[in-house]
């Protein structure tokens, strides 16, 4: 079974720098997506980033960005010149693409980082 | 806004009743996936329906069931319920063609109380 595990429960960091969220994962499938989602107090989920196993290029979404290990099954969210807006929970979620074998778009989602960015 | 509708926003109810909480996909959308965010679970994958058929079970109680309608939407009933059922309840919908990467877009969420 595919696990997600984010170590961080909460994280502070200034307005203006720079702050790495930490995922990993467990998983033997080796077709599959990770994503970064945010959720603002609000409680909107939004997806902030999506990288494919099958590319070994890092993505990238302003100032967003992951690096990707996938000997390593670590996939961790860089967020560059840090706005008081990225104020959320972030959640760091795995899936892999339905198929004829049973595979199915599920979401399984890690705990969740708390990110607080102080003025 | 991802397109989703999801109603009622709120829903504030007593142990042991059913409730029924409703979600409309995407236009154009064929699979809709319900979650539940509680603070003992966490944000954990309950059901998907692709097309009206289900397709895969996640950790729903069996007091819980959903179905997809012939025009896409979905419902999910909550029954016997207990005060451990009081979390935000997401819909998702993707178009969910297989092999290719299909986003999910997420509704705004009902939030049951059970008191």
């Amino acid at each position: 079974a595919q696990t997600v595990t984010q170590s961080q429960p909460e994280m502070s960091v200034q307005e203006a720098e720079t702050v790495t969220l930490s995922c990993t994962y467990d998983t033997s499938e080796s077709n599959y997506y990770l994503f970064w989602y945010k959720q603002p107090p609000s409680r909107q989920m939004i997806l902030v980033i999506r990288q494919e196993a099958y590319k070994q290029q890092n993505a990238t979404e302003n100032r967003f960005s992951v690096n990707f290990q996938k000997a390593a099954k670590s996939f961790s969210l860089k967020i560059s010149d840090s706005q008081l807006g990225d104020t959320a929970m972030y959640f760091c979620a795995f899936m892999t693409p339905m198929n004829y074998g049973g595979a199915t778009n599920k979401l399984i989602f890690g705990t969740g980082t708390l990110l607080a960015v102080q003025p | 806004d991802s397109g989703v509708t999801q109603t009622p926003k709120h829903l504030i109810t007593a142990t042991g009743q059913r409730v029924t909480l409703r979600c409309s996909p995407r236009s154009g959308d064929l699979s809709v996936y319900w979650y539940q965010q509680s603070l003992d679970q966490g944000l954990q994958f309950l059901i998907q329906y692709y097309n009206g058929e289900e397709r895969a079970k996640g950790n729903i109680l069996e007091r819980f069931s959903a179905q997809q309608f012939p025009d896409l939407h979905s419902e999910l009933n909550l029954s016997s319920l207990e005060l451990g059922d009081s979390a935000l309840y997401f819909c998702a919908s993707s178009v969910a063609d297989r092999g290719i990467y299909n986003e999910q877009f997420f509704g705004p969420g009902t939030r049951l109380t059970v008191l």
